[in-house]
């Protein structure tokens, strides 16, 4: 199983700043990457795949990049709809492993 | 618009069993590989199973082989997960969500449905 770690736990940001979630996997995963974003009681919403796509309607403030091993989720210009906790996601290998999470919020 | 509506948790005895419901709308169902993620406070976002479209590949959680069976018919457009000898460990919301195809991420979610399991 690939062992997706999420740094860091938590993040604190100012409203309009940058934060940058980090997420390595245990070996290799191309670009094989997703990002979701989670707010409380909701599902989780897909913001990122292959590692620098944007999916549909995800807005341009939210970036990725990586390869292989190590990837990061930038959001730029932190909004109040941005808190939340996010996950990254391997699905090159079964079985699909998700990281433990980074929750982000306001200072 | 897509939607993906989970129905069938509760609240059930150990040892017992369940079978989850998603129905889904607004997409061509039988194109699409489905899965079922579910999420635990102890255990965060767990993949539990994925079946193809047309139901030819299948695969499951190690963990969960045995006791979790995935099925699909694509003539109501649902997707059940029959889940069989219920743990305390299994309690989650449990998620259905949507993939294009094998290799790639899940591009819709349902709102999810719990299943606690305690005596």
């Amino acid at each position: 199983e690939i062992v997706m770690t999420q740094s860091p736990a938590s993040l604190s940001v100012s409203p309009g700043e940058s934060a940058t979630l980090s997420c390595r996997a245990g070996e290799s995963v191309y670009k094989f990457l997703a990002w979701y974003h989670q707010r409380p009681g909701q599902a989780p919403r897909l913001l990122i795949y292959d590692a620098s796509t944007r999916a549909p309607g995800i807005p341009a403030r939210f970036s990725g990049s990586g390869s292989g091993t190590d990837f990061t989720l930038t959001i730029t210009s932190l909004q109040s709809e941005d808190l939340g906790v996010y996950f990254c996601q391997q699905y090159l290998n079964w079985p699909r492993t998700f990281g433990q999470g980074t929750k982000v919020e306001f200072k | 618009e897509v939607q993906l509506v989970e129905s069938g948790g509760g609240l059930v005895k150990p040892g017992g069993s369940l079978r989850l419901s998603c129905e889904v709308s607004g997409f061509a169902f039988k194109s699409y590989t489905m899965n079922w993620v579910r999420q635990s406070p102890v255990r965060g976002l767990e993949w539990v199973a994925s079946i193809s479209s047309s139901s030819s590949d299948v695969n499951y959680a190690d963990s969960l082989k045995g006791r979790f069976t995935v099925s699909r018919d694509n003539a109501k457009d649902s997707l059940y997960l029959q889940i069989n000898r219920l743990r305390v460990e299994d309690t989650a919301v449990y998620y259905c969500t949507r993939g294009i195809g094998w290799l790639q991420p899940y591009d819709y979610w349902g709102q999810g449905t719990q299943v606690t399991v305690s005596s």
